[in-house]
């Protein structure tokens, strides 16, 4: 049974276009994650949620929109696609507090053509 | 701003031998640090950390090493096995918990 998952694995979307990636954990974690990994191999947070509520937004356009309907879940919407938005974007969780590991799902392949 | 830094973008090791991969970081924050092993196609999955109290934890053929004042840490596996080729994040996290920054990664090839 899959402890961070996400959906879909990979993604083909032209520009202009809106899509969402999904993201469930089944590990009772209260605080999930996205990371993007672009060409330069580089895993940068995006959005972190502790018990739904958003802690940190990095320099993310505002293109960019996370949406958690409960602490299992935290989706990832994107509007307007632009050629750069292409990269693997991963979801993570931890639990609360010190000292702990982010679990990842697999990682969603985007390309914006 | 990158934080967490991995000059070596990759690494070659005869299987048997020890592999040694570096990870640097700036933040004084940061007193949590952890290693992920990625392989393609695959989410980066925890392998070992070491709080900041400690300057070395051991679990098996992995060890990681820790030197606050120079904010550095490295990773050894010792002896390197083919299955161990793979992609290296080094990551930290600051005291507040709950944030982890990456660096760019080390791939490790094992040569059999």
């Amino acid at each position: 049974d899959t402890a961070v998952s996400q959906t879909p694995k990979y993604l083909v979307t032209q520009m202009g276009n809106d899509k969402s990636i999904k993201c469930e954990q089944n590990l009772g974690h209260d605080t999930m994650y996205w990371y993007k990994q672009d060409s330069k191999k580089f895993l940068k947070i995006m959005f972190s949620y502790n018990n739904k509520e958003l802690i940190i937004n990095e320099t993310v356009p505002n293109r960019f929109s996370p949406k958690s309907p409960d602490k299992a879940h935290l989706n990832l919407h994107i509007n307007s696609l632009e050629l750069g938005d292409s990269a693997v974007y991963f979801c993570a969780s931890s639990s609360r507090g010190l000292n702990t590991e982010a679990f990842f799902g697999q990682g969603t392949r985007l390309t914006v053509v | 701003d990158q934080q967490v830094k991995q000059n070596s973008p990759s690494l070659s090791v005869q299987e048997g031998r020890i592999s040694i991969l570096n990870c640097d970081y700036t933040n004084s924050m940061f007193d949590y640090f952890l290693w992920y092993k990625k392989y393609p196609a695959e989410g980066p999955t925890f392998l070992i950390s070491i709080s900041s109290i400690k300057d070395k934890n051991e679990d098996g053929r992995f060890t990681v090493f820790l030197n606050k004042s120079a904010k550095h840490l490295s990773l050894h596996i010792v002896p390197s096995q083919p299955g161990d080729s793979a992609v290296y994040f080094c990551a930290a996290s600051p005291y507040t918990g709950n944030q982890f920054y990456f660096g760019t990664g080390t791939s490790l090839t094992v040569i059999p």
